[in-house]
């Protein structure tokens, strides 16, 4: 079955620490993205990829990081510069856009962090 | 910039009412318009899209149809049922760019019995 994945579903991070949460797709799809959502927001963008070995600060990127060394990986990390990393996090991918073609995002299940 | 806004919930209704989730809109040229469905703990799935003005997107009885004059695209259902129960979110996604979605804050739906 193609899908996203992303693990682990619940971690725990104590304050000073980074953590990195894992997002894989076997969609082959181009385009890679990292969602935050807070209780009662809608999701905010964090990073994105269109391609292998580059990427893009979205509107919250401050305390992430990212990298896209292969297609199907696009792992994130919280760093200690995160001032409330305490949230759900959710991974999306999609083709990237051309005629004819439908570039819409897919979700993986997501990763809850929470800053004990 | 681009901007989503929802009403505001928790929806409550009986099971076989009638659904209407409120969504406007402000982007600039012509988005595409989602509707996501997330249940408790989950990801989000994509519950219907529609791609330019007039067009309808719908899927398991949900309907919305994307409103050029008014930057609308309201989310309807004629008979809820239990199972429906779960938070709904309006999106738009960039013309150009980056592609990335912007949500609305997402309303919740609860269905009784």
């Amino acid at each position: 079955d193609g899908g996203i994945t992303q693990s682990p579903k619940y971690l725990f991070r104590k304050e000073g620490q980074n953590v990195t949460l894992s997002c894989e797709q076997n969609l082959n799809h181009d385009a890679m993205y990292w969602y935050r959502q807070d209780p009662g927001q809608g999701l905010r963008l964090i990073y994105y990829s269109q391609i292998v070995n580059d990427f893009q600060k979205g509107d919250i990127a401050e305390g992430y990081s990212v990298s896209r060394e292969k297609k199907e990986s696009f792992p994130l990390t919280v760093t200690s510069a995160q001032k409330n990393p305490t949230a759900f996090y959710l991974c999306a991918s999609s083709l990237i856009f051309k005629a004819g073609v439908s570039d819409t995002q897919y979700f993986g299940p997501g990763t809850r962090l929470t800053v004990l | 910039g681009n901007s989503v806004t929802q009403m505001e919930g928790p929806v409550t209704l009986s099971e076989e009412a009638f659904l209407t989730i409120n969504c406007t809109y402000t982007a600039t040229g012509y988005p595409s318009l989602f509707w996501y469905v997330q249940y408790p703990g989950e990801g989000l799935q994509l519950l219907l899209k529609a791609t330019k003005a007039d067009d309808k997107g719908s899927n398991k009885g949900f309907e919305a149809t994307y409103r050029k004059e008014t930057t609308s695209f309201h989310l309807e259902k004629g008979s809820v049922q239990v199972s429906d129960s779960a938070v709904y979110f309006c999106a738009l996604r960039e013309v150009t760019g980056r592609r990335a979605l912007t949500f609305g804050s997402g309303t919740r739906l609860q269905v009784q019995p």
